[in-house]
């Protein structure tokens, strides 16, 4: 198993252009997320998709849409990037444990400079 | 989700127990106890969880105070390789649907000296 993978590792965007940051997960996982890591700071969520079909935000999700295309992808779009975006952006996905809580794993990050 | 303190930043020594403390005073009776580390260019990982009871598994113990207001993640011979930054989480366990988000805080810097 892979487990979270996320593309591409480091991006650098000019102010104003738009991209997509692709996460896939081969654990059969419902729930998927996306979260933000600012230096020297926690991790805050931005979006997370329940199940297939659904989505619903996050603490910050201000400038970012996202799209649960199946099971095991999630994607996060800036459209217009701005500078205050530049983060490292994790992916995770979740199962239901044994006694209904959930482990989340996480994909490597993507590393993003917007200048 | 309710609150949780935890030190800044702490160091140990190679080969020696680690004792992570969390303080999470506002704690309701449905809230679980999850702790995550994140090692050094890398994305959190899971490491225990627990809601009353202590807790063991290959990575760490949770040992959790009889009034659940506090709790402290025991790694038992620390290496080199458990220099991260450790999390403390409150996660209600009411909020089932699939939906587990996770509020991170920022967490303890654990430095082990070699």
């Amino acid at each position: 198993n892979a487990g979270v993978t996320q593309t591409p590792k480091f991006q650098v965007l000019k102010t104003g252009q738009s991209m997509t940051l692709q996460c896939a997960q081969d654990m059969n996982h419902n729930s998927m997320y996306w979260y933000r890591q600012d230096p020297g700071m926690g991790l805050r969520l931005i979006y997370y998709s329940a199940s297939e079909g659904t989505t619903d935000k996050g603490e910050v999700p201000n400038g970012y849409n996202v799209s649960r295309l199946n099971k095991r992808e999630f994607s996060l779009r800036l459209e217009s990037a701005a500078p205050s975006q530049t983060s490292v952006y994790f992916c995770a996905s979740s199962s239901r444990g044994w006694d209904r809580t959930y482990e989340q794993y996480f994909g490597p990050g993507t590393r993003l400079t917007v200048t | 989700d309710a609150k949780t303190t935890q030190p800044n930043s702490m160091e140990s020594n190679e080969e020696e127990p680690v004792h992570l403390p969390c303080n999470h005073s506002t704690i309701s009776g449905t809230d679980y106890i999850h702790w995550y580390r994140q090692l050094p260019s890398q994305g959190p990982e899971y490491v225990i969880h627990g809601l009353t009871s202590n807790v063991n598994n290959r990575m760490a113990s949770l040992a959790i105070a009889e009034d659940r207001k506090s709790s402290t993640l025991i790694l038992h011979r620390a290496t080199l390789r458990d220099a991260a930054v450790y999390y403390c989480i409150l996660r209600d366990r009411k909020n089932n649907f699939g939906n587990e988000k996770l509020t991170f805080g920022t967490g303890t810097r654990l430095t082990i000296i070699p």
